[in-house]
């Protein structure tokens, strides 16, 4: 099975900072890799797909890169509302890893 | 607009069967081009993908739940289903079904709103 594994687990951040978060995969995942944003109560949103492709309605401040078994996801100036819990997730061979999500938080 | 909506008992005794529903609108679960989903979160905890299938009958099971879970599709209801056997605690969870992107990339789109199951006594 092939593990992901995101870091931090939790990370305190300003309104307006540079957000980076890590995905490490297992194995090479060549670039099958999303990332959700989740709020408390509701389902995850899809933002990016395939390590780097934007959703349709999502901002532009989001933007994810990597390849392997490296990803990363990036905000690039942290909004009010970007406070959340953000998952990757690998989707290989029909089966679907989850990292175990890293929340941000206010500083 | 598709959606989707979760359905069944909010409670359940250990070492039942957990049973739940996905009903689909706005679209049609038969067709060849989607593989539909189930994924849970435990109350306080991250995402996990429990199984997958297509319209067809094609599935696909995470394996470390494999052995107690049961994923069906039921066309001419336009839903699709989950059971979990030999419940334990453990199995209390928010509950979603889903629908993967397209056939050949099972990363989710559309989320159904989850129903919590309780296993308790």
């Amino acid at each position: 099975d092939i593990q992901m594994t995101q870091s931090p687990s939790t990370l305190s951040a300003s309104v307006g900072d540079r957000v980076t978060i890590t995905c490490r995969a297992s194995q090479s995942i060549s670039v099958w890799l999303a990332w959700y944003q989740q709020k408390s109560g509701k389902a995850p949103k899809l933002l990016i797909y395939k390590a780097s492709n934007l959703e349709s309605g999502v901002p532009s401040r989001f933007s994810g890169s990597g390849s392997g078994t490296e990803f990363t996801l990036t905000i690039s100036s942290l909004q009010p509302d970007d406070f959340a819990t953000y998952y990757c997730q690998q989707y290989t061979s029909y089966s679907g890893t989850f990292g175990q999500g890293t929340k941000v938080e206010i500083k | 607009q598709l959606q989707l909506q979760e359905s069944g008992p909010g409670l359940v005794k250990p070492s039942e069967t957990l049973s739940l529903t996905c009903t689909v609108s706005g679209g049609s679960i038969s067709t060849s081009d989607y593989y539909w989903g189930w994924i849970r979160q435990p109350p306080g905890q991250g995402l996990e993908w429990i199984a997958s299938i297509h319209y067809s009958g094609s599935t696909y099971y995470n394996p470390s739940l494999k052995s107690r879970v049961t994923i069906s599709v039921d066309t001419s209801k336009n839903q699709f289903s989950l059971k979990v056997n030999s419940v334990t605690a453990a199995d209390t969870a928010v509950y979603y079904c889903a629908r993967c992107y397209s056939r050949t990339s099972c990363y989710f789109v559309y989320w159904g709103q989850g129903a919590l199951v309780t296993v308790s006594s």
